[in-house]
């Protein structure tokens, strides 16, 4: 059974950076198409960014674009999602999510547990 | 703002049928896919694709697409349907962007 876990909740200070992950178990991340979603309390779905493997390589949202860097560490199966120059408007739950069973159709079958990013002086 | 909008608030009788709605210009070429999210847990595919529902997704729930809009359809609505949906698909850049719809929250009476 495929799981993504992702690391636990972080507390950062405004002007800080955070780096969470998202731990691949039961494949392979090489063969999935990593994303990531946050989610601000009381708010909607926000696409942040992933890998594109129509051009090969990771796309990002425009908003996060210059503070957001996705990577992957292929030896662990593990993908990191880091986030600097933290604002209080970055509080939410951000979400790892892959489309491991619909490759190709733009969905994400697979989620996260979801991990809380609270920005706070 | 989001380039796909969706009602925000939408309520059906138990049992009977609802239909959520996604509107963008960027659907004319692509699909959405469709997630239920409750509350505390993260966000489940329930449509994806022309009209694809993933292993253990009720047949209740169903696809369809017209020119701009996106709909997802739930016939024979069960209380545990409450929950807040959304849309998701490419962006109108071209640039193989994502981005979600505002969202839905659905009221079972």
């Amino acid at each position: 059974q495929v799981q993504l876990v992702q690391s636990g909740a972080e507390v950062k200070k405004p002007g800080a950076s955070v780096k969470v992950s998202c731990k691949v178990s039961g494949y392979t991340l090489t063969e999935l198409s990593m994303h990531w979603v946050r989610q601000a309390p009381g708010k909607g779905l926000e696409w942040m960014g992933g890998f594109d493997p129509e051009d090969g390589e990771t796309i990002y949202a425009q908003k996060f674009q210059g503070r957001v860097t996705m990577t992957e560490d292929t030896s662990t199966d593990t993908a990191y999602m880091e986030l600097s120059s933290l604002r209080s408007e970055d509080t939410a739950v951000y979400y790892c999510a892959t489309d491991l069973a619909v490759a190709g159709t733009d969905a994400f079958d697979i989620w996260g547990q979801g991990t809380m990013v609270t920005v706070s002086s | 703002s989001s380039e796909l909008t969706q009602d925000p608030a939408v309520s059906v009788a138990l049992g009977q049928t609802v239909r959520i709605t996604c509107q963008g210009d960027s659907l004319r070429s692509y699909y959405a896919s469709w997630y239920q999210q409750k509350p505390g847990q993260a966000p489940v595919l329930v449509i994806y694709g022309k009209n694809n529902r993933p292993s253990g997704i009720p047949d209740r729930f169903s696809g369809s697409s017209s020119g701009n809009t996106a709909s997802l359809t739930i016939t024979g609505a069960q209380a545990e349907d409450e929950a807040d949906y959304y849309c998701n698909s490419r962006d109108s850049s071209g640039n193989h962007l994502r981005v979600f719809g505002g969202g839905t929250k659905l009221t079972v009476l």
